[in-house]
């Protein structure tokens, strides 16, 4: 069955940088497109950044933009973010996400990791 | 951008009872590209409806999407105990995409 396992969270200072990881099995992850979707504490989920499945293309939500970087490795069956110059907002759970149809980016989800928590805070 | 505006805020429901949930829209978007999910405390959201009204995979047929332009609704036909939760509902028709607030549905 499809899972997700994200890594990588944990408490970091404003402005600097962290790195999550998300290792997928149970499907062919390189035919995929991938999403990060984050949740404050007690607040709703907000969409962060999207990949193709082949990497080639990428965006992220204004939020993030020039901050944070998706990117993938098919290899590994492995999703990253990238987040650098990390704000007191940024403070979430960070779910990545599957996109439902293979070759094609829909733009919902289907299979949701458990989440890893990141805490910007001084 | 879409802003997506649920209501209630909060269903007070007993099991057995029908729950209505509604999800309307700033501005139309594509196709009924939206989608629903459920989530309970202290785990990953669940997709429950795509494309307006299409069952995802394993979803009890209690549960029920419709709507289209503007305004999309979710109902639940008897609520069991395992469906107070939180209900989210997605727009997937225009970039970026967007969350409503949620809806939470609790045991009355």
């Amino acid at each position: 069955q499809v899972q997700l396992v994200e890594s990588g969270g944990g408490v970091v200072q404003p402005g600097r940088s962290l790195r999550l990881s998300c290792a997928a099995s149970g499907f062919t992850f390189s035919a995929y497109a991938m999403h990060w979707v984050r949740q404050a504490p007690g607040k709703g989920l907000e969409w962060v950044a999207v990949i193709s499945y082949d990497g080639s293309n990428k965006y992220n939500a204004d939020s993030v933009k020039g901050r944070f970087t998706i990117s993938r490795d098919n290899s590994k069956n492995t999703l990253f973010l990238q987040m650098n110059s990390l704000r007191a907002e940024d403070t979430a759970i960070y779910y990545c996400a599957r996109d439902p149809v293979a070759a094609v980016q829909r733009g919902y989800f289907d299979s949701w990791g458990q989440g890893t928590l990141v805490t910007v805070s001084s | 951008e879409i802003v997506l505006t649920q209501s209630p805020g909060t269903l007070s429901l007993s099991p057995g009872e029908r729950a209505t949930l509604s999800c309307r829209a700033s501005q139309s978007f594509s196709s009924s590209y939206l989608a629903w999910y459920q989530q309970k405390p202290g785990q990953a959201p669940r997709l429950l409806i795509y494309g307006a009204s299409n069952r995802a995979t394993g979803i009890p047929d209690r549960f029920s999407g419709s709507g289209s332009g503007t305004d999309f609704t979710l109902t639940i036909s008897r609520l069991e105990p395992e469906d107070f939760a939180v209900y989210y509902c997605q727009q997937y028709g225009s970039s970026p995409l967007t969350f409503g607030g949620g809806t939470k549905v609790e045991i009355k």
